[in-house]
This record gives C-alpha cells, structure tokens and sequence, in this order.
C-alpha cells in the first residue's frame, strides 16, 4: 500500500525554537511537495523538491529531501507565532498521483 | 496566468441527495486535475485525479463519481448523498508531473 506518513501529527512549541517535521513514504519517488493549510482554508504550496538532495529555504522554513531514505524533512527555525498552521507533505506517487501525508498541525505559543 | 474556480463555496444537503461540483481551469491545456476530501481535522484523501478528457482513475470505491467532459472541467457527482460524505472537498490540478498542484478554495459540504 502506498503510504505517506508524517510526525508528529500535533506540535506545540514556543516561539523563538527550533523544530523539525518528518515526512516518510514507502514508494520510490523523487517529487515531493510540501504545502501549508491555515484553519477554514485552502492549500497553498511552500516547496517542491524534486531530486535527491534538493534544499530548499524560504524565510524561517527550510525543506530537504533524501530520496534513498525516503523521507523528507521541513525545518523550523526561530518559530514565530504566524507560522501556526498545518503543514503537509505530498508525494508523486508516479501516474500523476499525488499522495499526501496527514498533515502536522503547528501551533507556536507566545 | 492560471487561475482555479471551486463551487459553491458552502453546501448544504440531505441524506439521500444528488450532488454536483464543479471545478474549472484557467490559462493552461491538459492539466492533470484531482478531487480531495479533507473531513474536519484530518489529512486530504485523494478520490479521483484525472490525466485527460474522459480519462479517471478513481482511489475511493464509493458512492461518488467523476467526470472530465472537458479539457479544464473536473465535476464530482453522487447519485445519494450519505452523512459519511460531509466534508471539505478541494479540486486541485497541476501542469505536469514536475510541478506541485495547485488549489481551488474549497467547498464544505455537509450532509444532514
């Protein structure tokens, strides 16, 4: 079965931390997207990773992907409180289907 | 520039109701284009996606449906609705395999 899991599910963390979210699926792939959900919303897409190695950074947020690990990671650095929301990864699973994870929902306390 | 439509953006239905929704693309050809549900504090559940007109793959055996009758039009059907079918439905599409997805606004369903 192909399956995208993240962990944790659920983070509370404190603003000015450092964390990080993980994201492993069990198919060979090396297109791997991470999007943000803020609550009521739709998604909107922070980063397409898209080969082994891929880094890429857009402000306080910074994804990677390790193809032969299967596993992708979002890194938090210095969290501030506008960065609450939840944060999925997806994955090309071939055939154009795009499998996503369950999502890790982001809360930073004050 | 490419833009997504999803409607409605609120839906109320009985049990045992049809349904319809409606997902048009903009300023792009032969997207690919999928049908999400989200049910209240989960992940998203791919239901269908599809690569070309009349073309659906289908990830969910349910009482729904999917058609494409045209290049940019994606519509998700039921012929009765269950309370089990209440949720956040999202349309999404993408330009090719290399390209993340794109995401209409939504429509939230519930079933009563």
């Amino acid at each position: 079965e192909l399956k995208v899991e993240q962990n944790p599910l659920f983070l509370s963390m404190q603003e000015g931390k450092n964390y990080t979210i993980y994201c492993n699926y069990s198919t060979t792939s090396d297109r791997l997207y991470w999007y943000r959900q803020d609550p009521g919303k739709s998604l909107e897409s922070l980063f397409v990773l898209l080969s082994n190695g891929a880094v890429k950074q857009e402000g306080r947020l910074m994804a990677s992907l390790d193809t032969k690990a299967r596993l992708s990671t979002l890194h938090i650095t210095a969290a501030v409180h506008d960065l609450s929301a939840t944060y999925f990864c997806a994955v090309d699973m071939g055939a154009q289907k795009l499998v996503f994870g369950q999502g890790t929902r982001l809360t930073i306390n004050p | 520039s490419q833009t997504i439509h999803q409607w409605p953006a609120t839906l109320v239905q009985p049990v045992g109701s049809p349904l319809s929704l409606e997902c048009t693309v903009e300023g792009t050809s032969n997207p690919n284009l999928y049908w999400y549900r989200q049910a209240a504090g989960r992940g998203l559940q791919l239901l269908f996606y599809s690569v070309g007109i009349g073309q659906i793959s289908s990830e969910v055996p349910q009482n729904l449906s999917a058609s494409r009758p045209q290049d940019r039009q994606f519509i998700l059907s039921s012929k009765k609705l269950l309370l089990s079918d209440s949720g956040f439905y999202l349309c999404a599409w993408r330009r090719s395999p290399l390209s993340e997805a794109f995401f209409g606004q939504g429509t939230r369903l519930t079933v009563v």
